[in-house]
């Protein structure tokens, strides 16, 4: 079964950091781009960054450029996003996605890892 | 980079059809035809519905169809049944951020 588990958010005073990860399972992760997706508490979704397969490039979301860093470990099946100077318009529940194998789409999707900001 | 523009609700009643519309500029949804559509239910994660503007990905419903004029794309959703109550997001590749953007969402009620 394809499937995406992500893990580590939590509680984080503004300012912080946090490190996101969404273990990969059921198909060959190293050969999809992944990509983050937010969601602010009864918000719309927010697109946040993309990596290709071999992590030799990456995108970022102005809102974020500068502050998260996305990078993955194919031997580990395992996408990462690196999230520094956290703000509290930064609390949201971090999905990551997978590429559907013809671009420009996100066919998979994780349940999410909810991200809490807050002194 | 702006969300692309959809009404904030739409409704039908059961067995109708209904329309979200997605509004971007020359420099999204309408310079490729990278749009795709989500389905979110309360609680849960997206799930892709369209994608490639018209395309329907394996499992999803007949019911569900994609189109686009300029920089406005569509989803139809045919014979509405309740289970089709949720939230719907549009997103398109932008060549002005090189990256992508989703709509503003609407949520869709079966009276």
């Amino acid at each position: 079964e394809v499937q995406l588990v992500e893990s580590g958010g939590g509680l984080v005073q503004p300012g912080g950091s946090l490190r996101l990860s969404c273990v990969a399972s059921g198909f060959s992760f190293g050969t999809y781009p992944m990509h983050w997706v937010r969601q602010a508490p009864g918000k719309g979704l927010e697109y946040i960054s993309s990596i290709l397969g071999d992590g030799s490039h990456t995108v970022y979301a102005t809102s974020v450029k500068g502050r998260f860093t996305i990078s993955r470990d194919n031997s580990k099946n395992t996408l990462y996003l690196q999230m520094g100077s956290l703000r509290s318009e930064d609390m949201a529940i971090y999905y990551c996605a997978r590429d559907i194998s013809t671009g420009f789409s996100f066919d998979v999707w994780g349940l999410g890892t909810k991200v809490t900001v807050s002194s | 980079q702006s969300a692309l523009t959809q009404p904030a609700s739409v409704s039908g009643s059961p067995g109708q059809s209904i329309t979200i519309s997605c509004t971007g500029t020359n420099s999204d949804v309408g310079a490729y035809n990278f749009v795709s559509w989500y389905r979110q239910y309360p609680g849960e994660a997206p799930q892709l519905m369209i994608y490639d503007v018209t395309n329907r990905p394996s499992g999803v419903s007949h019911r569900f169809s994609g189109s686009k004029s300029g920089n406005t794309a569509s989803l139809t959703i045919s014979g509405l049944q309740a289970e089709d109550e949720a939230d719907y997001y549009c997103k398109s590749y932008s060549t002005s951020s090189v990256s992508y953007v989703f709509g503003t969402g609407t949520k869709v009620t079966v009276l």
